[in-house]
């Protein structure tokens, strides 16, 4: 089936730092998801990706599709102790309609 | 986007008893769905909550278990019954929007003594 490789799995960084993350594939996905979930929130979205190679930004956050179609990444510029939380990707099940598969997460956690 | 409630927003229940989880919508939606998240793990789908019919389940999940209604466009409850330590978790309900995107309620932290 189709699963979601997410790495790294967590993240310590100090503030200020850029962050980088990735979700990957054996099978083509033709949308993109990436959540943040906040401690004791449910997840939000953060962006959508649609087209392979596209790159889209949401403040300081930017996400691309892989030209692959079997990859995402999402990068974080000069990170804030806000930034702190789970990181999902997600992409649509084959066949599927609305229905998502996950990721595993990526925890980021800021040091002031 | 959309606007969703879940009530309760946690409980500390004994096992052998049951909960009913509330999801609530600020518009009709099409689609809903039920989630649990294990500590420290991703979200793992429970099932599509279908209006007017039976929800559907994903496999390792039963109606037994976790019954769930959909009596309209904006509601729907899922209820975790004879619950053990195990069914601890938080769960989460979603709606299905355009371009295959989700979004998710705050969630329900349920401890399982």
């Amino acid at each position: 089936g189709q699963q979601l490789n997410q790495s790294p799995q967590s993240m310590f960084i100090q503030e200020g730092e850029d962050v980088s993350m990735n979700c990957t594939s054996s099978s083509i996905f033709n949308t993109w998801l990436w959540y943040k979930q906040d401690p004791g929130e449910g997840p939000v979205l953060l962006i959508a990706l649609y087209k392979a190679g596209e790159l889209t930004s949401n403040g300081r956050l930017t996400a691309q599709f892989g030209i692959t179609r079997k990859d995402s990444f999402l990068n974080i510029s000069a990170s804030i102790p806000s930034d702190v939380g789970i990181y999902f990707c997600a992409g649509p099940r084959s066949n599927a309609g609305n229905m998502l598969t996950f990721g595993g997460g990526t925890r980021l956690m800021v040091k002031p | 986007s959309a606007v969703i409630s879940q009530k309760p927003s946690r409980d500390i229940c004994q096992r052998g008893t049951s909960l009913t989880i509330q999801c609530q919508v600020d518009s009709q939606v099409t689609m809903m769905f039920w989630y649990r998240q294990q500590p420290g793990q991703s979200l793992t789908l429970i099932a599509t909550a279908n209006q007017g019919s039976e929800a559907t389940y994903e496999s390792g999940f039963v109606i037994d278990k976790f019954p769930i209604s959909r009596p309209n466009l904006t509601f729907s409850t899922l209820t975790v019954s004879n619950m053990s330590p195990e069914d601890s978790s938080i769960y989460l309900c979603s709606v299905g929007l355009a371009q295959e995107t989700q979004y998710f309620g705050p969630g329900t932290r349920l401890l399982v003594l």
